[in-house]
C-alpha cells in the first residue's frame, strides 16, 4: 500500500494544453515537495508547501496544498515540451515518520 | 541548494563482482541519502548516510549487500555488492536541506547494468 498516492501515472497532451496532477494521503504531511526529473539526471526540487491552503506559482506551474495538508496538485498551463518529464512528490509525516516517495506521473508533451 | 556530483555516471559490471558509487557534495550537510530507481518509477530509499556512525538502512537492505561509508560532511560510497541482473538500476544520493521542510537535492545518478 503507497503511503502517498499519486495520479495519474501516465499523461499524454499536445503542447498548448493544460494538465494537472494529483497527490494524496490519508496522513498530514508536515511539509510536501514536487519534483521533475528528466532523463538520465537526478529529481530537481520544483516547490516545497509547507502551510494548509497555500499556492504557489513558478512561470506556468501552479501547486496548491490542500487546508488539511492531506493534499496536493500541480497544474501546468500551456504545456510546452521542455515540461515533459516524471513529476513526484514527496512528504513527511509525522504518522509515517519519515520521508517518502509517490509514485510518479509520466507527463509527455508531444509538439 | 547544493552541487552534487556522482561517479561513476554508468557502468556495466559482470555478476559477482562488486562496484562503488561516489557522491561528492560542495557544502557539508548533514543527513545524506542513497536511493534505487527502475527507468520511469519512483525512487525506493536504501539508507541513510551518518556521518561518524553506521549507516540506517531501510527494510529489505542489508548491510552487507549495500555497504555505506560516510567519512565526513561531504563525501559518501556505496557500493553494491555480489551483484546480479537484479540490481540492474539507477542509484542517487541525495541531501537534505532546509530547515524542518526535508527538501531533498539529487545528484545525477548512476545507471548500473548488470550482465
Amino acid at each position: 500500500t503507497q503511503l502517498l498516492e499519486q495520479s495519474p501515472q501516465f499523461l499524454s497532451i499536445q503542447e498548448g494544453e493544460n494538465l494537472t496532477v494529483y497527490c494524496n494521503s490519508s496522513s498530514v504531511f508536515s511539509s510536501l515537495q514536487w519534483y521533475r526529473q528528466e532523463p538520465g539526471e537526478g529529481p530537481v526540487l520544483l516547490v516545497t508547501v509547507v502551510t494548509g491552503g497555500e499556492v504557489k506559482k513558478l512561470k506556468r506551474l501552479t501547486f496548491q496544498f490542500g487546508d488539511a495538508r492531506k493534499d496536493s496538485s500541480l497544474h501546468i498551463t500551456a504545456a510546452q515540451t521542455g515540461d515533459t518529464g516524471l513529476y513526484l512528490c514527496a512528504g513527511f509525516s509525522d504518522s509515517w515518520g519519515k520521508f517518502q516517495f509517490g509514485a510518479g506521473t509520466q507527463v509527455v508533451v508531444t509538439p | 541548494s547544493a552541487v552534487i556530483s556522482q561517479k561513476p555516471s554508468r557502468d556495466i559490471c559482470q555478476r559477482g563482482t562488486s562496484l562503488t558509487i561516489q557522491c561528492q557534495v560542495d557544502s557539508q550537510v548533514t543527513m545524506m541519502f542513497w536511493y534505487r530507481q527502475q527507468p520511469g518509477q519512483s525512487l525506493t530509499l536504501i539508507a541513510t548516510a551518518n556521518q561518524g556512525s553506521e549507516a540506517t538502512y531501510e527494510s529489505g537492505f542489508v548491510i552487507d549487500k549495500f555497504p555505506i561509508s560516510r567519512p565526513n560532511l561531504t563525501f559518501s560510497t556505496l557500493t553494491v555488492s555480489n551483484m546480479s541482473p537484479e540490481d540492474s538500476s539507477i542509484y542517487l544520493c541525495s541531501v537534505e536541506m532546509g530547515q524542518n521542510s526535508y527538501e531533498q537535492y539529487f545528484g545525477p545518478g548512476t545507471r548500473l547494468t548488470v550482465t
